[in-house]
C-alpha cells in the first residue's frame, strides 16, 4: 500500500487556468515536502510545510497542511507552461530521534498548454 | 557549491553486467540518500548514510546492490548482474541533520539502460 496517495495522477491544461493536486495518507506526519521534478531531472523542494493547517504562498503556488497533519494541497494560479512538471509530495521519516529519508508520493504530471 | 553531482548521467549496458555510479554530495552534508525511480513513479528509497555509515536499507536494495561511502565524502552504488528490470533512474540526495527545515538536494540522476 501507498502511504502518500497523490491525486490526479495526470492534469492537462491550458495556460491561465487555475488548479489544485492533492497528497493524501492515512497516516499523521510531522511534516511534509512539495517537490517538482522535470524530465532528466531531479526533484527540486518547493516546501516544508510543519503545522497542521499552515498555509504557504510561493508566488502563484499554494500549499496547504491538513489541520489533522494527514494532507495537502497544492494550488497554481494561473498557470503557466514554465509550471510543467512531476508533483511530488514526501514525508520525512524518522529516524532515532532526527530526520531520516524521505518517502514519495507517485506524483501528479502537469502539462500547462500555451 | 555546485550541488550534487551524479556521474554518470547515461549508462546502458548489457543484461548481467557490473555497474557503479558516483554521487558526490554538497561537501558540508553529512547525510546521503540513493533513489529509484521508474517511469510514471515518484523516487523510492533505497538506502542512506550519515557520513561513513549506512544507516538504513531498503528491502528493495537486494543482494546484487551495495553501496558505499568511504571516509564520508563521495558514495558509490554498484549493481552486480544487471537485470531488464534494474532499468531506471538513479537519484542521489545530501542533507544536513536536523529537523524538516533541512532541505534535501538531489543530483540529476544517472538513468541506467540494460539491455
Amino acid at each position: 500500500t501507498q502511504l502518500l496517495e497523490q491525486s490526479p495522477q495526470f492534469l492537462s491544461i491550458q495556460e491561465g487556468e487555475n488548479l489544485t493536486v492533492y497528497c493524501n495518507s492515512s497516516s499523521v506526519f510531522s511534516s511534509l515536502q512539495w517537490y517538482r521534478q522535470e524530465p532528466g531531472e531531479g526533484p527540486v523542494l518547493l516546501v516544508t510545510v510543519v503545522t497542521g493547517g499552515e498555509v504557504k504562498k510561493l508566488k502563484r503556488l499554494t500549499f496547504q497542511f491538513g489541520d489533522a497533519r494527514k494532507d495537502s494541497s497544492l494550488h497554481i494560479t494561473a498557470a503557466q507552461p514554465g509550471d510543467t512538471g512531476l508533483y511530488l509530495c514526501a514525508v520525512i521519516m524518522n529516524y532515532g530521534g532526527s530526520q531520516g529519508n524521505l518517502i514519495f508520493g507517485k506524483g501528479t504530471k502537469l502539462s500547462v498548454k500555451p | 557549491d555546485t550541488g550534487v553531482s551524479q556521474n554518470p548521467r547515461h549508462k546502458i549496458t548489457k543484461r548481467g553486467q557490473n555497474v557503479t555510479f558516483r554521487c558526490d554530495p554538497i561537501s558540508e552534508h553529512n547525510r546521503l540518500y540513493w533513489y529509484r525511480q521508474t517511469l510514471g513513479q515518484g523516487p523510492e528509497f533505497l538506502t542512506y548514510f550519515q557520513n561513513e555509515a549506512q544507516l538504513e536499507k531498503s528491502r528493495l536494495l537486494s543482494d546484487r546492490f551495495s553501496a558505499e561511502r568511504p571516509k564520508g565524502s563521495f558514495s558509490t552504488l554498484e549493481i552486480q548482474r544487471t537485470e531488464q528490470g534494474d532499468s531506471a533512474m538513479y537519484l542521489c540526495a545530501s542533507s544536513l541533520i536536523g529537523g524538516p527545515n533541512y532541505g534535501y538536494t538531489f543530483g540529476s540522476g544517472t538513468r541506467l539502460t540494460v539491455v
